[in-house]
């Protein structure tokens, strides 16, 4: 059973443009929600993350907006790049239980910025 | 620092063969994990680890052995290998709980095709 379910499959939008990436938990106790971004060949690396005691984050270009009551959260990239282009997966883990290491994916999406 | 090392990069088993893949990170963290790849799935957990001698099975762990040794150290053993095994495996480390990062650093993959 996936507890953390993530969409689209994959996306492409134009550079310039804003990608959207949502995901949403069955598993209230979840209190961590980091986004990865993975290029190919390599593993991946966390992107941003957010608490549930916020409703929003943003580090540059990169948005979580979190909305805790749908269980869901989401990853805006403002401005998308061509070199944005890779896959990326939400994730969630419950803090209290071992700093995050045991993280539940989403299934990943593949981003393309076409220049 | 060389951060999460694995090896071998790559690996082609035959069925029922065995082989360990090898885990190694030098930043002194007391969590370390392995996740398994496959298209559509995301990362699932196998096992992981809370510090030395402690290990504890993830999400999808038959088929795999872990031990923890040492800190740097966190092999994984394919005790009979199986095409279902075939897959990407990801070694990752984080440190112990800390408010501000509870960041997971992976390794750069080992890919693996069982015939």
């Amino acid at each position: 059973q996936q507890q953390v379910k993530q969409s689209p499959q994959s996306l492409i939008v134009q550079k310039g443009g804003i990608s959207i990436i949502n995901c949403a938990y069955e598993n209230t106790a979840f209190d961590y929600f980091p986004w990865y971004q993975q290029f190919p060949g390599k593993g991946p690396a966390l992107l941003i993350a957010i608490r549930p005691d916020v409703s929003e984050k943003k580090e540059g270009r990169f948005t979580i907006s979190f909305n805790k009551s749908a269980k869901q959260f989401s990853l805006h990239i403002m401005d998308s790049q061509p070199g944005d282009s890779a896959t990326y997966f939400c994730a969630a883990s419950m803090s209290e239980e071992t700093s995050g290491s045991r993280l539940t994916f989403g299934e990943g999406t593949q981003l393309t910025v076409n220049p | 620092n060389a951060g999460v090392t694995q090896t071998p990069k790559f690996q082609v088993l035959k069925t029922g063969q065995s082989m360990t893949l090898q885990c190694a990170q030098d930043m002194n963290h007391e969590y370390m994990s392995w996740y398994r790849q496959d298209p559509g799935m995301g990362l699932r957990l196998i096992h992981y680890s809370v510090g030395a001698g402690i290990t504890d099975q993830g999400e999808v762990p038959n088929g795999y052995n872990v031990s923890r040794s040492t800190t740097e150290d966190f092999p994984l053993r394919l005790l009979s290998a199986a095409p279902s095994q075939t897959s990407v495996y990801f070694c990752a480390s984080s440190y112990s709980r800390r408010v501000e990062s509870y960041e997971q650093y992976f390794g750069p993959g080992t890919r693996l095709t069982v015939t």
